[in-house]
């Protein structure tokens, strides 16, 4: 089935660093792309999607373009706040469910 | 919009008891809900989808006698486990899709966290 598989960390880094983290997909189409956001001790919240191959989803700074030639879906933050601390999954839709990535632990520090 | 909550957020019980944890969707209708379970610093594991008035369909692995789910509306879904032992605490988080909007986004809750004496 269609799947996601991205970069598990941890990720460590500074306020006002460039965050990065990979995600890439296999798909028998085009799927919708999801990323969500776990807080310590909190349920998944949807961070931002893509519907279609070179769109462009964002949210609170974030941002992710759906990339057909490379099957990505990378995550990007220009500056990140200690506020940023969490899990981040890659998803897609996968016949009626969501297939979630690994996760990534990222530790914003002051 | 599209609020998921779960109560209760924590439970602790005693090995052998059985722990409802209930999921409703706020502020919409869900004909489909969806139980995981989290360990720590792992993704989500799926348990089960529930149907509003069917029977939950379970993932391969999952007892269905141990972890009993009910849909009997289109807001609320239970999760039970059932003679619960310490290997049964987890993190167990419930989402829901809505009748209208896109198709495939799920909406989460809270999660509640079972520990298990």
């Amino acid at each position: 089935g269609d799947s996601v598989t991205q970069m598990e960390g941890p990720v460590t880094l500074s306020e006002e660093a460039f965050l990065t983290i990979n995600c890439t997909y296999t798909a028998t189409g085009y799927p919708s792309l999801f990323w969500y956001v776990q807080y310590p001790g909190e349920g998944l919240q949807l961070l931002l999607k893509a519907t279609k191959a070179d769109d462009k989803g964002s949210n609170k700074g974030f941002e992710a373009t759906y990339r057909k030639e490379t099957t990505s879906f990378h995550l990007e933050k220009g500056s990140v706040q200690v506020s940023d601390s969490a899990v981040y999954f890659c998803a897609l839709p996968n016949d009626y469910k969501l297939s979630f990535g690994a996760g990534t632990t990222v530790t914003v520090r002051a | 919009g599209a609020v998921v909550s779960q109560h209760p957020s924590r439970v602790i019980c005693k090995s052998g008891t059985s722990v409802k944890i209930e999921c409703r969707s706020l502020d919409f209708q869900a004909t489909t809900m969806f139980w995981y379970r989290q360990f720590p610093k792992k993704s989500l594991m799926l348990m089960a989808t529930s149907n509003e008035g069917s029977k939950a369909t379970y993932e391969q692995g999952v007892e269905k006698d141990k972890f009993l789910i009910n849909h009997a509306s289109l807001t609320l879904s239970t999760l039970t486990v059932t003679s619960a032992h310490p290997e049964d605490s987890s993190f167990y988080i419930c989402s829901a899709k809505t009748l209208a909007g896109y198709y495939n986004e799920q909406f989460f809750g809270p999660g509640t966290r079972l520990t298990v004496l």
